[in-house]
């Protein structure tokens, strides 16, 4: 059973496009968070929420919008794609004070 | 703010070698402290960590050591195998639900 899970894996679209990444976890943890990895392998938190409510915002642009319909899942909208936003976006998550976060399989975007 | 430093990539090592790579950190309090690895194509896993000064924490014949009067949590195998080669993240997280701080990433190649 696969613990956190993204779709899709990888997405290619064009400038100015709207897409969304979907993630889900089967662990039963409170909290969950989105990372972007950039072409350098450097990973940098955009957004945490615990249970649905949003408790970490990075400096991102807004044209992206985090969405938890329900404590499992973590959807991340992005408007207006830029080429900058190429990249490799990995959810994952925790349980309240237990420290260690599971990622899921990262979803690769490439803007066109 | 909180900071992780790790020795810059990449390291090439030949079948059986002796690793370290260095982490570093900068942190109020007693963080958390950790090792991911990301294998080629693929997510990040846990590979070990420590909750606080001198905890070591092992997984895999790697072994780290919280040493809070260097601020220092060093990865070390005795033997390494082509199957290590990966890029390897040090990270620190302070509390429950809080972002994990990543280093940069030290990509390791074990030829044979």
């Amino acid at each position: 059973d696969t613990a956190v899970s993204q779709t899709p894996k990888y997405l290619v679209t064009q400038m100015g496009n709207d897409k969304s990444i979907k993630c889900e976890q089967n662990l039963g943890h409170d909290t969950m968070y989105w990372y972007k990895q950039d072409s350098k392998k450097f990973l940098k938190i955009m957004f945490s929420y615990n249970n649905k409510e949003l408790i970490i915002n990075e400096t991102v642009p807004n044209r992206f919008s985090p969405k938890s319909p329900d404590k499992a899942h973590l959807n991340l909208h992005i408007n207006s794609l830029e080429l900058g936003d190429s990249a490799v976006y990995f959810c994952a998550s925790s349980q309240g004070s237990e420290e260690t976060q599971y990622f899921g399989p990262g979803t690769r975007l490439l803007v066109l | 703010g909180n900071s992780v430093t790790q020795m810059e990539g990449p390291v090439t090592l030949s079948e059986e070698a002796f690793l370290t790579i260095n982490c570093t950190y900068t942190a109020t309090g007693y963080p958390s402290l950790f090792w991911y690895v990301q294998y080629p194509g693929e997510g990040l896993q846990l590979l070990l960590k420590a909750t606080k000064a001198d905890d070591k924490g092992s997984n895999k014949g790697f072994e780290a050591t919280y040493r809070k009067e260097t601020t220092s949590f060093h990865l070390e195998k005795g033997s390494v195998q082509v199957s290590d080669s990966a890029v390897y993240f040090c990270a620190l997280t302070q509390g429950g639900s809080e972002k994990l701080v990543f280093g940069k990433g030290t990509k390791l190649t074990v030829n044979p």
